[in-house]
């Protein structure tokens, strides 16, 4: 069974720029969440999306977006990017997270703004 | 709003000691759960507590809950180097969909 799949695996961009990460879930599962990952802030939540309707969304700024196709794969968008942005970003698939007994995790993506 | 803290931040112990990670957090919880991440690496799911008086045990590790007190403990025996990584605990509040993360222990078992 495949497990989660982020791409890319590392990013770096330049401040002002945008960039679009991508999460594909475990198959049948219908539930992705995104979190922020920084030494500074540790983990923090993004966003969930569960049959591409966005059911929560933490406390970030608008320029933080993302949205959930059919196949339930989901993307995050980061616009105007800022140094304080680089973190690794991580997805979570369920089939109803976190409501389900277990969420897993995928390896992430490494921005880096410079 | 619901704060999750881990103690200790650091935690260096010797190959073949004991020793307990603490997870208070500051409302009424849904369930808590334990992950495990590796330098670079993403989260590992370690256990789920779904109840109060909940223990779940895993090798080395064993997790229980206690709602009353609002406490996760995350004991470890007789310790050995794979176990070095740093552990995280999270908590789901009543009518929230999402989780939120303690601080983080980052454990070192020396040989």
């Amino acid at each position: 069974k495949a497990g989660v799949t982020q791409t890319p695996r590392y990013l770096i961009k330049t401040r002002g720029q945008q960039v679009t990460l991508s999460c594909s879930p475990i198959s049948g599962h219908r539930s992705v969440s995104w979190y922020q990952q920084t030494p500074g802030q540790g983990l923090q939540f993004l966003f969930e999306y569960f049959s591409e309707t966005q059911r929560n969304k933490g406390n970030f700024p608008g320029r933080f977006s993302g949205r959930q196709f059919s196949n339930s794969r989901s993307e995050m968008n980061v616009s105007t990017l800022e140094l304080g942005d680089s973190a690794l970003y991580l997805c979570a698939s369920s089939l109803s997270f976190p409501r389900s007994p277990q969420a897993f995790f995928g390896q992430g993506t490494r921005l880096t703004v410079v | 709003e619901l704060k999750v803290e881990q103690n200790p931040l650091f935690l260096s112990m010797q190959e073949g000691k004991n020793y307990t990670i603490y997870c208070n957090y500051s409302t009424t919880s849904d369930r808590l759960y334990w992950y495990r991440q590796d330098p670079g690496k993403s989260l590992e799911s370690l256990f789920v507590l779904l109840s109060n008086g909940a223990v779940k045990q895993e090798g080395r590790l064993m997790a229980s809950l206690d709602t009353k007190a609002r406490l996760s403990t995350l004991h470890i025996t007789a310790a050995v180097h794979d176990l070095s990584a740093t552990y995280f605990c999270a908590s789901l509040s009543f009518g929230n969909e999402k989780l939120t993360f303690g601080t983080g222990t980052r454990l070192t078992i020396i040989p």
